[in-house]
């Protein structure tokens, strides 16, 4: 069964870079079936999609954050990280990582998120 | 105007049935698109429910309970969650999402589901 873990610094200083790694276990990143996605939901607000990573390294990301944010692949690994730069105290937030089915060959046609992780909590403060 | 318009609590009784609203920003037709649903217990992700695009288009997501299901209501533009026989164990927030090709993603606001 597919399973999704996020892991990175739970407490990041103003204006550094935040960086998050999910490690996917139970299938292969590589598959060409899925794309992955990184989400975040601020205390006690919605959910925000940040951005999204195929396996050959296209990148789909959220207008309002696409200046700051970097996403990768690292296949040999099989995970897939985030980098957002710049941070403020509005970046603290739950961050997930999941996985989106693609659909089909087109490169960048894909459904919404169908496996989620566990979250892992960024806090930005100094 | 938000993109995605979720009414932010709504309470139903045990074993009634509850439908959850999702409504599109005027100009977006609902007809076109696959509305997705999560739900979301305290401490926990979201959870995929289903996605919906017409009654010969949808999927209902790995072990979800048919009790869950959705559709459309055009003359409104909205997308509609609806649950039958609500238990206590539903309660929680559920959030709908669509791919719009000006934002790509976007969530709405989540409702808080009371069952009482």
């Amino acid at each position: 069964q597919l399973q999704l873990q996020e892991s990175g610094p739970g407490l990041v200083k103003p204006s550094a870079t935040l960086s998050l790694t999910c490690t996917v276990s139970g299938g292969s990143i590589s598959s060409g079936s899925y794309y992955w996605g990184w989400i975040r939901q601020p205390p006690g607000e919605g959910l925000e999609w940040i951005g999204t990573i195929y396996y050959s390294g296209s990148t789909f990301h959220n207008p309002s954050l696409k200046s700051r944010v970097t996403i990768s692949v690292d296949t040999s690994k099989n995970q897939f990280s985030l980098r957002l730069s710049s941070v403020t105290a509005a970046d603290t937030a739950v961050y997930y990582c999941a996985r989106h089915p693609a659909a089909g060959r087109t490169v960048g046609s894909y459904y919404g998120m169908d496996v989620w992780g566990q979250g892992t909590t960024v806090t930005v403060s100094s | 105007q938000a993109v995605l318009t979720q009414p932010a609590s709504l309470s139903a009784s045990p074993g009634a049935s509850a439908s959850l609203t999702c409504t599109l920003r005027s100009g977006i037709n609902v007809g076109t698109y696959n509305i997705y649903w999560y739900q979301q217990k305290p401490g926990s992700p979201p959870q995929y429910l289903l996605r919906y695009k017409s009654d010969s288009d949808k999927q209902q997501g790995s072990g979800v309970p048919s009790r869950f299901s959705g559709s459309k209501d055009a003359s409104a533009n909205a997308g509609i969650l609806l649950i039958s026989g609500l238990q206590s164990e539903d309660e929680a927030d559920y959030y709908c999402l669509i791919w719009h090709s000006s934002v790509y993603w976007v969530f709405g606001g989540g409702t808080k589901l009371t069952v009482l």
